[in-house]
């Protein structure tokens, strides 16, 4: 298996501009989580997908903030407009439903924001 | 609210030593924790894994135990290598379908 997918794995763009980040959850996986890590925060979880349904957001930041999950294969994670401070690294990860205890994380996407 | 602490913070030690990084949650009703590793820039790897009816996992080098009557656990790293060298952080359940991490050990083994 390919674990967890991520991309961009690098992001550079300008303050108020639309990011998109990307997902392809490990195969036969239906929970999903997205993270972000910055040092001052540490690892925080963002928004929690079971079964493609967003379970918990409480995590997301703001209304800038916005995830989504079509189909069991592939979830985004949406800031629009984009700020210096959502500059990070954003992880995703997944799991078996009844395993949430036991994620696969994915190698991230480093977002910097100008 | 339940929170994790991770102690030392950081740790320089010269190859071939033992250790330990510490681990504990205010809430002590945990029933499972992961301890993960992961390189500068890089995403998080999965070392070793207690679930509810275990008390400790090994592999390799790797000793990881916990006490569920406390909420501690500490990671045995035996024989430190400079490949060793990397963050450590633990997770556990931080209530309803959350996971929490501790703030993680960053451990730097000198050859």
């Amino acid at each position: 298996d390919a674990g967890v997918i991520q991309s961009p794995r690098h992001e550079v763009t300008e303050m108020g501009q639309e990011v998109t980040l990307r997902c392809k959850p490990i195969s036969g996986h239906n929970s999903l989580f997205w993270y972000r890590q910055t040092m001052m925060r540490g690892l925080e979880l963002l928004i929690y997908f079971n079964n493609n349904v967003p379970i918990d957001d409480s995590g997301m930041p703001e209304d800038r903030f916005s995830a989504k999950m079509p189909n069991a294969s592939f979830s985004t994670l949406k800031i629009q407009p984009s700020e210096p401070r959502d500059s990070a690294v954003y992880f995703c990860a997944s799991s078996l439903w009844d395993r949430d205890y036991e994620q696969y994380f994915g190698p991230g996407t480093r977002l910097t924001v100008t | 609210k339940q929170e994790v602490t991770q102690i030392p913070a950081a740790l320089s030690v010269p190859e071939g030593e033992n250790l330990v990084l510490n681990c504990s949650f205010t809430d002590s009703a945990i029933y499972n924790l992961q301890w993960f590793r992961q390189d500068p820039g890089k995403g998080l790897t999965s070392l070793l894994l207690i679930q509810s009816s275990q008390r400790e996992q090994t592999s390799g080098r790797l000793n990881a135990s916990l006490d569920k009557s406390s909420g501690r656990s500490t990671l045995y790293i035996a024989a430190s290598q400079p490949g060793d060298s990397a963050t450590y952080l633990c997770a556990g359940p931080g209530g309803g379908f959350k996971t929490i991490f501790g703030a993680g050990t960053r451990l730097f083994v000198k050859a």
